[in-house]
């Protein structure tokens, strides 16, 4: 059975610091790994995706993962972090047929 | 283009009683996923419909059921409403033969139970 750690449950950070909200799965076959983000009332909103191929994946917000196969983990991370970056985060991974396992979140708080 | 709208935006019921929600997918999408998201938690898998029927399961009790109409559009309904049950309940959909296409998610139904 699938499922996913995150290991943070929040992440306070000033505003133009580096952030990393990390992230480690347990599967038995290969996956596909998702980093969703949400913001106060609303649904989830994909940030970036693995799917094959290069193991660092990016976003077009500035947000980058990468996969770790040895270490069975996705992290999320991000250079330098805006007001506007605060919100939750989830990682998930699904096998074959689009069901989503999702972690328990990561809240992300930028202080300016 | 239309993305996945889901309504109503919050309903409040007490228990016992039961409650369906509503979920369009987005343009072009065949695949409907429902998901139970309860407050400071992931979400969670209820089950997933495609041509009409249930393809795909969570660990949900059979008091959750759903339904899945021709033109693709989703209801859920909850019998026996337990307090447990108060939740954001998020629709997803996606292609059913695109399995590595992200779900689409709205902007869910929040439900408290009383």
């Amino acid at each position: 059975a699938q499922s996913v750690t995150q290991l943070d449950s929040q992440v306070p950070v000033f505003e133009e610091a580096p952030v990393e909200l990390r992230c480690n799965y347990s599967s038995s076959v290969s996956v596909y790994l998702f980093w969703y983000v949400q913001y106060p009332n609303q649904g989830l909103q994909l940030l970036l995706k693995y799917l094959s191929g290069s193991t660092l994946v990016e976003s077009i917000n500035g947000f980058e993962a990468e996969f770790n196969k040895s270490q069975t983990s996705f992290h999320l991370r991000k250079p330098s972090v805006h007001i506007s970056d605060t919100a939750e985060y989830f990682c998930a991974v699904s096998e074959y047929g689009n069901k989503l396992v999702f972690g328990a979140g990561t809240i992300l708080r930028v202080k300016s | 283009d239309a993305g996945v709208t889901q309504s109503p935006t919050h309903l409040i019921k007490t228990r016992g009683q039961q409650v369906t929600l509503r979920c369009s997918p987005k343009s072009g999408h065949d695949t409907v996923s429902w998901y139970q998201q309860a407050l400071g938690q992931g979400p969670q898998f209820i089950f997933q419909y495609y041509e009409e029927e249930e393809r795909q399961r969570g660990n949900f009790p059979d008091r959750f059921s759903g339904h899945q109409f021709p033109n693709y559009s989703s209801e859920l309904n909850v019998n026996a409403l337990l307090l447990g049950d108060s939740a954001l309940y998020l629709c997803a959909s996606s292609f059913w033969d695109r399995e590595n296409q992200p779900q689409h998610f709205g902007d869910g139904t929040r439900l408290s139970i009383l």
